[in-house]
Protein backbone atom coordinates (compact mmCIF):
# COMPACT_ATOMS: atom_id res chain seq x y z
CA UNK A 1 0.00 0.00 0.00
CA UNK A 2 1.24 3.58 -1.18
CA UNK A 3 1.78 5.89 1.67
CA UNK A 4 2.21 8.43 -0.13
CA UNK A 5 0.49 9.11 -3.48
CA UNK A 6 0.55 11.66 -6.75
CA UNK A 7 -2.10 10.93 -8.66
CA UNK A 8 -1.44 13.18 -11.13
CA UNK A 9 1.40 11.45 -13.50
CA UNK A 10 1.46 14.56 -15.33
CA UNK A 11 0.52 18.31 -15.85
CA UNK A 12 1.20 20.57 -18.63
CA UNK A 13 1.00 24.46 -18.16
CA UNK A 14 1.58 27.51 -20.00
CA UNK A 15 4.57 29.50 -19.14
CA UNK A 16 4.11 32.21 -16.60
CA UNK A 17 0.93 30.72 -15.57
CA UNK A 18 0.73 28.86 -11.59
CA UNK A 19 1.44 25.47 -11.37
CA UNK A 20 0.43 23.26 -8.62
CA UNK A 21 1.45 19.37 -7.62
CA UNK A 22 -0.40 17.31 -4.84
CA UNK A 23 0.62 14.46 -2.82
CA UNK A 24 -1.25 12.86 -0.82
CA UNK A 25 -0.05 10.64 2.62
CA UNK A 26 -1.86 8.01 4.64
CA UNK A 27 0.58 7.45 7.51
CA UNK A 28 -0.22 10.07 10.15
CA UNK A 29 2.81 9.92 11.95
CA UNK A 30 4.33 11.59 9.17
CA UNK A 31 6.05 15.14 10.46
CA UNK A 32 8.37 16.26 7.68
CA UNK A 33 7.68 16.54 3.95
CA UNK A 34 10.07 17.23 1.42
CA UNK A 35 9.45 17.66 -2.65
CA UNK A 36 12.74 16.72 -5.23
CA UNK A 37 12.83 17.90 -8.54
CA UNK A 38 14.45 15.51 -10.86
CA UNK A 39 15.51 15.52 -14.87
CA UNK A 40 15.85 12.42 -16.88
CA UNK A 41 18.81 10.45 -16.74
CA UNK A 42 19.53 12.97 -13.36
CA UNK A 43 19.34 11.78 -9.62
CA UNK A 44 16.69 13.91 -7.85
CA UNK A 45 17.75 17.76 -6.22
CA UNK A 46 16.24 19.15 -3.09
CA UNK A 47 13.24 21.65 -3.64
CA UNK A 48 11.89 22.71 -0.61
CA UNK A 49 10.80 21.09 3.11
CA UNK A 50 8.07 21.96 5.31
CA UNK A 51 7.47 20.78 8.95
CA UNK A 52 4.29 19.24 10.47
CA UNK A 53 3.96 22.72 12.67
CA UNK A 54 4.17 24.46 9.57
CA UNK A 55 1.05 24.88 7.12
CA UNK A 56 3.05 26.63 4.46
CA UNK A 57 6.71 27.39 3.61
CA UNK A 58 7.67 29.35 0.79
CA UNK A 59 11.36 29.44 -1.04
CA UNK A 60 10.92 32.52 -4.44
CA UNK A 61 8.55 30.84 -6.86
CA UNK A 62 8.20 27.95 -4.67
CA UNK A 63 5.66 27.49 -2.04
CA UNK A 64 4.73 24.38 -0.50
CA UNK A 65 1.22 24.08 1.69
CA UNK A 66 -0.01 21.07 4.20
CA UNK A 67 -3.06 20.41 4.69
CA UNK A 68 -2.03 18.13 7.92
CA UNK A 69 -6.22 17.24 8.62
CA UNK A 70 -6.53 16.20 4.91
CA UNK A 71 -3.41 14.95 4.68
CA UNK A 72 -2.41 16.57 1.79
CA UNK A 73 0.11 18.66 0.67
CA UNK A 74 0.71 20.74 -2.36
CA UNK A 75 3.58 22.44 -4.59
CA UNK A 76 2.56 25.76 -6.06
CA UNK A 77 4.99 27.56 -8.91
CA UNK A 78 4.38 30.43 -9.98
CA UNK A 79 5.50 32.05 -12.36
CA UNK A 80 6.02 29.01 -14.46
CA UNK A 81 9.50 28.49 -16.29
CA UNK A 82 9.97 26.52 -19.16
CA UNK A 83 13.22 25.05 -17.48
CA UNK A 84 10.66 23.96 -14.55
CA UNK A 85 10.20 21.04 -16.79
CA UNK A 86 10.93 18.00 -14.98
CA UNK A 87 9.33 15.01 -12.27
CA UNK A 88 8.54 15.99 -9.23
CA UNK A 89 8.50 13.90 -6.64
CA UNK A 90 6.79 14.35 -2.87
CA UNK A 91 8.73 12.10 -0.22
CA UNK A 92 7.79 12.01 3.97
CA UNK A 93 9.81 11.17 6.77
CA UNK A 94 8.73 10.62 10.62
CA UNK A 95 11.62 13.11 12.10
CA UNK A 96 14.06 12.10 13.87
CA UNK A 97 13.08 8.81 14.84
CA UNK A 98 15.01 7.05 12.19
CA UNK A 99 12.67 7.11 9.23
CA UNK A 100 13.82 6.98 5.66
CA UNK A 101 11.67 8.97 3.32
CA UNK A 102 8.79 7.60 1.64
CA UNK A 103 8.25 8.80 -2.02
CA UNK A 104 5.68 9.51 -4.20
CA UNK A 105 5.28 7.70 -7.68
CA UNK A 106 6.16 11.72 -9.18
CA UNK A 107 4.50 13.51 -11.14
CA UNK A 108 6.22 15.32 -14.74
CA UNK A 109 5.84 18.80 -15.35
CA UNK A 110 5.85 20.30 -18.63
CA UNK A 111 5.71 24.00 -18.70
CA UNK A 112 4.82 25.21 -22.33
CA UNK A 113 6.41 28.48 -23.72
CA UNK B 1 33.38 20.49 -5.89
CA UNK B 2 32.00 18.53 -3.00
CA UNK B 3 29.39 15.71 -4.29
CA UNK B 4 28.02 12.43 -4.93
CA UNK B 5 29.62 10.34 -8.07
CA UNK B 6 27.89 7.33 -9.48
CA UNK B 7 30.04 4.94 -11.66
CA UNK B 8 29.17 4.06 -14.68
CA UNK B 9 26.43 5.87 -16.13
CA UNK B 10 25.27 3.41 -17.90
CA UNK B 11 25.67 -0.91 -17.29
CA UNK B 12 24.58 -3.54 -19.22
CA UNK B 13 24.60 -6.95 -17.74
CA UNK B 14 24.32 -10.50 -18.89
CA UNK B 15 21.37 -11.87 -16.86
CA UNK B 16 22.67 -14.41 -14.39
CA UNK B 17 26.16 -11.93 -13.94
CA UNK B 18 26.54 -10.09 -10.16
CA UNK B 19 27.29 -6.78 -10.98
CA UNK B 20 28.78 -3.70 -8.85
CA UNK B 21 27.60 -0.07 -8.74
CA UNK B 22 29.53 2.11 -7.67
CA UNK B 23 28.93 5.42 -5.11
CA UNK B 24 31.74 8.01 -3.67
CA UNK B 25 30.77 11.01 -1.76
CA UNK B 26 33.18 13.53 -0.46
CA UNK B 27 30.59 15.40 1.91
CA UNK B 28 31.68 14.24 4.67
CA UNK B 29 27.89 13.03 5.38
CA UNK B 30 27.59 9.98 7.48
CA UNK B 31 23.95 8.67 6.03
CA UNK B 32 24.54 6.69 2.48
CA UNK B 33 21.30 5.50 0.54
CA UNK B 34 20.28 3.22 -2.24
CA UNK B 35 17.23 3.48 -4.30
CA UNK B 36 15.76 1.84 -7.01
CA UNK B 37 13.48 4.06 -9.92
CA UNK B 38 11.11 2.12 -11.87
CA UNK B 39 9.02 3.99 -13.69
CA UNK B 40 5.61 5.43 -12.10
CA UNK B 41 6.93 3.87 -9.09
CA UNK B 42 8.60 6.47 -7.49
CA UNK B 43 12.23 5.62 -5.55
CA UNK B 44 12.44 2.46 -3.59
CA UNK B 45 14.83 2.03 -0.86
CA UNK B 46 16.87 -0.42 -1.34
CA UNK B 47 19.69 -0.55 1.30
CA UNK B 48 21.14 2.30 3.94
CA UNK B 49 23.87 2.90 6.20
CA UNK B 50 24.36 5.40 9.14
CA UNK B 51 28.02 5.03 9.87
CA UNK B 52 30.93 2.53 8.42
CA UNK B 53 30.52 -1.13 8.47
CA UNK B 54 26.62 -0.52 8.78
CA UNK B 55 23.99 -0.93 7.14
CA UNK B 56 20.14 -1.68 7.06
CA UNK B 57 17.95 -3.32 4.52
CA UNK B 58 15.52 -1.02 3.22
CA UNK B 59 12.26 -2.33 1.51
CA UNK B 60 13.23 -3.88 -1.29
CA UNK B 61 16.83 -5.52 -0.34
CA UNK B 62 16.11 -8.94 -1.56
CA UNK B 63 18.69 -9.56 -4.10
CA UNK B 64 21.41 -6.64 -3.52
CA UNK B 65 24.34 -7.08 -1.25
CA UNK B 66 26.11 -3.63 -0.22
CA UNK B 67 29.05 -2.84 2.22
CA UNK B 68 30.11 0.23 4.19
CA UNK B 69 34.38 -0.15 4.57
CA UNK B 70 34.80 3.67 4.56
CA UNK B 71 32.73 6.64 5.07
CA UNK B 72 33.13 7.98 1.55
CA UNK B 73 31.70 5.05 -0.53
CA UNK B 74 28.82 2.64 -0.35
CA UNK B 75 29.18 0.06 -3.42
CA UNK B 76 25.86 -1.70 -4.28
CA UNK B 77 26.29 -5.26 -5.87
CA UNK B 78 23.23 -6.33 -7.78
CA UNK B 79 23.12 -10.21 -7.53
CA UNK B 80 21.82 -12.90 -10.24
CA UNK B 81 19.16 -13.32 -7.10
CA UNK B 82 17.46 -9.98 -8.11
CA UNK B 83 14.84 -11.21 -10.49
CA UNK B 84 13.95 -7.74 -11.97
CA UNK B 85 17.56 -5.41 -12.30
CA UNK B 86 16.76 -3.39 -15.00
CA UNK B 87 16.19 -0.13 -13.45
CA UNK B 88 18.03 3.21 -12.91
CA UNK B 89 19.85 3.12 -9.43
CA UNK B 90 20.29 6.02 -7.41
CA UNK B 91 22.38 6.64 -4.56
CA UNK B 92 22.07 9.41 -2.11
CA UNK B 93 23.86 10.87 1.30
CA UNK B 94 22.69 12.71 4.18
CA UNK B 95 24.10 14.67 6.80
CA UNK B 96 22.50 12.43 9.37
CA UNK B 97 19.63 9.81 9.05
CA UNK B 98 16.77 11.09 6.83
CA UNK B 99 14.44 12.92 7.21
CA UNK B 100 17.67 15.88 6.47
CA UNK B 101 17.77 16.61 3.44
CA UNK B 102 19.59 14.07 0.97
CA UNK B 103 21.81 14.98 -1.85
CA UNK B 104 21.30 12.11 -4.77
CA UNK B 105 24.40 11.19 -7.35
CA UNK B 106 23.18 11.10 -11.09
CA UNK B 107 22.25 7.62 -11.00
CA UNK B 108 23.37 4.43 -13.31
CA UNK B 109 21.25 3.05 -15.83
CA UNK B 110 21.58 -0.71 -15.20
CA UNK B 111 20.33 -2.86 -18.37
CA UNK B 112 20.10 -6.94 -18.17
CA UNK B 113 20.55 -8.57 -21.64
Amino acid sequence: DQQVKQNSPSLSVQEGRISILNCDYTNSMFDYFLWYKKYPAEGPTFLISISSIKDKNEDGRFTVFLNKSAKHLSLHIVPSQPGDSAVYFCAATINNAGNMLTFGGGTRLMVKP
Amino acid sequence: DGGITQSPKYLFRKEGQNVTLSCEQNLNHDAMYWYRQDPGQGLRLIYYSQIVNDFQKGDIAEGYSVSREKKESFPLTVTSAQKNPTAFYLCASSIRLQGAEAFFGPGTRLTVV
